[in-house]
């Protein structure tokens, strides 16, 4: 149980396009999901937390206006990356938490996408 | 400590070699830590969640302590093998299960 699906796994496009990356919760309901962000050797980032039917809680130092993020149902939160730059390139993963389980629970990561942005 | 720091940042063991690493994290505003055990192409897996100071949770192999008065938290793994070999990840719950503040991750490679 508590599976995460991620898509895409990896994107590689051209600088200006926007991208969009899914997080879907596939056997429970997820009022709350997490998108983060990985730099090489580095930790993984807290980018925003993504409420359902909400506007999302953005971190110091994200833009909300470059991470686009949409959280329209319970299993479904969206990351769109507007108009990408390399240096945007990045390993963003999302994770989910089980609506029915207390906050001491783990939370569920999907897979991951890795964007390249030439 | 203001952030969440794990030692050694990699590890190279034999098979059968128990080994264990070290996760510390601010002891304010703690509300549990998290192991995550994280493989090459999956997604991190949970281990253990642990809130109460004095903590003690096992899994198989591999077992976990807490120690939440000083800021910091054992991974233990007995007798290694080698689909041990992952980067295994701690967090600190930083806001009531809303923040998870991550280590940069110990890097454990079991050779056989």
């Amino acid at each position: 149980g508590a599976v995460v699906s991620q898509h895409p796994s990896w994107v590689i496009c051209k600088s200006g396009t926007s991208v969009k990356i899914e997080c879907r919760s596939l056997d429970f309901q997820a009022t709350t999901m997490f998108w983060y962000r990985q730099f090489p050797k580095q930790s993984l980032m807290l980018m925003a937390t993504s409420n359902e039917g909400s506007k999302a809680t953005y971190e110091q130092g994200v833009e909300k206006d470059k991470f686009l993020i949409n959280h329209a149902s319970l299993t479904l939160s969206t990351l769109t990356v507007t108009s990408a730059h390399p240096e945007d390139s990045s390993f963003y993963i999302c994770s989910a938490r089980d609506l029915a389980r207390a906050y001491n629970q783990p939370q569920h990561f999907g897979d991951g996408t890795r964007l390249s942005i030439l | 400590i203001l952030n969440v720091e794990q030692s050694p940042q990699s590890l190279h063991v034999q098979e059968g070699d128990s080994t264990n690493f070290t996760c510390s994290f601010p002891s304010s505003n703690f509300y549990a830590l998290h192991w995550y055990r994280w493989e090459t192409a999956k997604s991190p897996e949970a281990l253990f969640v642990m809130t109460l100071n004095g903590d003690e949770k096992k899994k198989g192999r591999i077992s976990a302590t807490l120690n939440t008065k000083e800021g910091y938290s054992y991974l233990y793994i007995k007798g290694s093998q080698p689909e041990d070999s992952a980067i295994y990840l701690c967090a600190s719950d930083m806001e009531y299960g809303n923040k998870l503040v991550f280590g940069a991750g110990t890097i454990l490679r079991v050779k056989s």
